[in-house]
């Protein structure tokens, strides 16, 4: 069974701080790599997405990286409290996708 | 563009009746899935379909049909409801996975069997 881990949190940060979010995943097949923002009640919409090796950096969100170690993380820095979510990682392996189970940021003004 | 959207929104069922979860998308994508969502837990994929007449199993199939008729609709049936079917359905859809990845999700529909 293909996995995906992340930490549930809750996370908390005060405004201002860098935010950092981790994910593991099982398959070394795996293609493609996403992280979701999901508000209470809404549908998941797409912050990131990452495939090779690395940094990927858009506005004050980065992405990393590292197949070797199976792990991939996301930075949010600056944070603000809009950015108050729980948040997706998910990997694409093929055709399908496969979420964890999202890490809950509170974001403390 | 409406992108996708679903129907209902709501809906309540008694143990072992039926219904179909509408989903529809206005975008000319291949790609489209079903996602349920529990509580505090993140997405299970149940069926999917890479196009017109083309569908499969995801992680969570038991439960459900679906059809692809259309590149546009991509109908979720739920017979024999039972309480483990309570959740959030989401319906998605995007390009090819190896072009473009992203997936848009639709708005849900939050299901409810007692």
């Amino acid at each position: 069974q293909k996995e995906v881990e992340q930490n549930s949190g809750p996370l908390s940060v005060p405004e201002g701080a860098i935010a950092s979010l981790n994910c593991t995943y099982s398959d070394r097949g795996s293609q493609s790599f996403f992280w979701y923002r999901q508000y209470s009640g809404k549908s998941p919409e797409l912050i990131m997405f990452i495939y090779s090796n690395g940094d990927k950096e858009d506005g004050r969100f980065t992405a990393q990286l590292n197949k070797a170690s199976q792990y991939v993380s996301l930075l949010i820095r600056d944070s603000q409290p809009s950015d108050s979510a729980t948040y997706l990682c998910a990997v694409n392996t093929g055709n399908q996708f496969y979420f964890g189970t999202g890490t809950s940021l509170t974001v403390i003004p | 563009n409406a992108g996708v959207t679903q129907t209902p929104k709501f809906r309540i069922l008694k143990i072992g009746q039926s219904m179909t979860l509408q989903c529809t998308q206005d975008m000319n994508h291949n790609y489209m899935y079903w996602y349920r969502q529990d509580p505090g837990m993140g997405l299970k994929l149940i069926y999917y379909s890479v196009g017109a007449g083309i569908t499969d199993k995801g992680e969570v199939p038991n439960g459900y049909n679906v059809s692809r008729s259309t590149t546009e609709d991509f109908p979720l049936r739920l017979e024999l409801a039972a309480p483990s079917q309570t959740s959030v359905y989401f319906c998605a859809s995007s390009y090819s996975p190896l072009a473009g990845p992203q997936q848009f999700f639709g708005p849900g529909t939050r299901l409810t069997v007692l």
